[in-house]
């Protein structure tokens, strides 16, 4: 079953504006993961924040995590057309063996 | 730089064929799983290797699939008697355990319809 649970699951915005999405996990975890999905493609690694890390910056994107509400944002910054995608957390829990547990995902459209 | 591959891409395929897909991981991964993806959802774990071993399988993962990975490179993925449920899209990924940050590097999939 999974574990996490994105919010929302769809948001649409103008380019330039800053999009933010938000996941949540039941089980302790190890680690969390982003990763975006163009429509029908493979999935891309984003960023990889460690259970005992608070906040990590790549680029445009800015992740927090709060382990005692189990919980995670994503924040896109400036954003593009191009960044129209599926975003899904994934988490890595301490008792998996390090399969990850997706969510269902936030569909985001950033209009031109 | 070879990132993971997967062949086919797509695949459509009739009821109570047999199919069978191939992932190459990164080169110097040890690790290697696999996921599948239906519509709208979030890919769910199916099982993994390190190395040639399979360590874990899924609940989802019935008798009619089994995963391979020889000598401990590619890895194969057979569906047996196919069933129109298991159309998806099947994910490959692998990483470099042992590493303090364990990343998990995905291929472009294959899709699968079972008409």
């Amino acid at each position: 079953s999974q574990q996490g649970e994105e919010d929302p699951q769809a948001l649409s915005i103008q380019e330039g504006e800053n999009a933010t999405m938000n996941c949540s996990y039941k089980t302790s975890i190890n680690n969390l993961q982003w990763y975006r999905q163009n429509s029908g493609r493979g999935l891309v690694h984003l960023i990889l924040i460690r259970s005992n890390e608070r906040e990590k910056h790549s680029g445009r994107l800015r992740v927090t995590l709060d382990t005692s509400k189990k919980s995670s944002s994503l924040l896109i910054t400036a954003s593009r057309a191009a960044d129209t995608a599926s975003y899904f957390c994934a988490t890595d829990a301490r008792t998996s063996g390090s399969r990850l547990t997706f969510g269902e995902g936030t569909q985001l459209t950033v209009n031109p | 730089d070879t990132g993971v591959s997967q062949n086919p891409r797509h695949k459509i395929t009739k009821r109570g064929q047999n199919v069978t897909f191939r992932c190459d991981p990164i080169s110097e991964h040890n690790r290697l799983y696999w996921y599948r993806q239906t519509l709208g959802q979030g890919p769910e774990f199916l099982t993994y290797f390190q190395n040639e071993a399979q360590l874990e399988k899924s609940r989802l993962l019935s008798d009619r699939f089994s995963a391979e990975r020889p000598k401990g490179s590619f890895s194969t993925l057979e569906i047996q008697r196919t069933e129109q449920g298991d159309s998806a899209m099947y994910l490959c990924a692998s990483s470099l355990w042992g590493q303090t940050q364990e990343t998990q590097y995905f291929g472009p999939g294959t899709r699968l319809l079972v008409l």
